[in-house]
């Protein structure tokens, strides 16, 4: 199994853009997560699905961020329009039961805005 | 609300010492606990849990086993090796819900 997958690994972008991250989950696993990690703040999480529906949005931080898994193998994260202190680590996870097991975690996504 | 602490970092240990990373966590009900591990420019991994009070998890030579009198669930391995430097994070989850709740992670360096 290729684990998690997530794109791009690296974004760099500038204030006012739209930025729109990637994750493809374990197939298989009914759960996806998305975290963001900075230094001040740790890990968060920002949002979760079950089976394609958002469970629990309330991590999200503001309107300008939003996401979508318009099916099993596929999610995004966006945000519009995007500001520096979004810079941050972008992580995707994904469970196999409804969030009771274990969540492996892709590599992340690192976003610079500038 | 619910939450995790965790010691501070950075932790500098020679090769061959003992590591004990301290963890506490507070909740209404009776979490699992984890301990994941983030190696540099990676995602997280699991490296052990417990379901239940008094359960120890054990993987590559770490331990941790959950307190509900102290509410702890502290990570300790008896000899650290330089491939042990990473970054470590405990965290708890709810059976009845997605959530885990990270603590601020700990870094640990090995020297050899």
């Amino acid at each position: 199994d290729a684990g998690v997958i997530q794109s791009p690994r690296h974004e760099v972008t500038e204030m006012g853009q739209e930025v729109t991250l990637r994750c493809k989950p374990i197939s298989g696993h009914n759960s996806l997560f998305w975290y963001r990690q900075t230094m001040m703040r740790g890990l968060e999480l920002l949002i979760y699905f079950n089976n394609n529906v958002p469970i629990d949005d309330s991590g999200m931080p503001e309107d300008r961020f939003s996401a979508k898994m318009p099916n099993a193998s596929f999610s995004t994260l966006k945000i519009q329009p995007s500001e520096p202190r979004d810079s941050a680590v972008y992580f995707c996870a994904s469970s196999p039961g409804q969030g009771i097991d274990e969540q492996f975690f892709g590599p992340g996504t690192r976003l610079t805005v500038l | 609300g619910d939450s995790v602490t965790q010691m501070e970092g950075p932790v500098t240990l020679s090769e061959e010492a003992f590591l004990t990373i301290n963890c506490t966590y507070t909740a209404t009900g009776y979490p699992s606990l984890f301990w994941y591990v983030q190696y540099p420019g990676e995602g997280l991994q699991l490296l052990l849990k417990a379901t239940k009070a008094d359960d120890k998890g054990s993987n590559k030579g770490f331990e941790a086993t959950y307190r509900k009198e102290t509410t702890s669930f502290h990570l300790e391995k008896g000899s650290v090796q330089v491939s042990d430097s990473a970054v470590y994070f405990c965290a708890l989850l709810y059976n009845q819900g997605g959530k885990l709740i990270f603590g601020q992670g700990t870094e640990l360096s090995v020297k050899p």
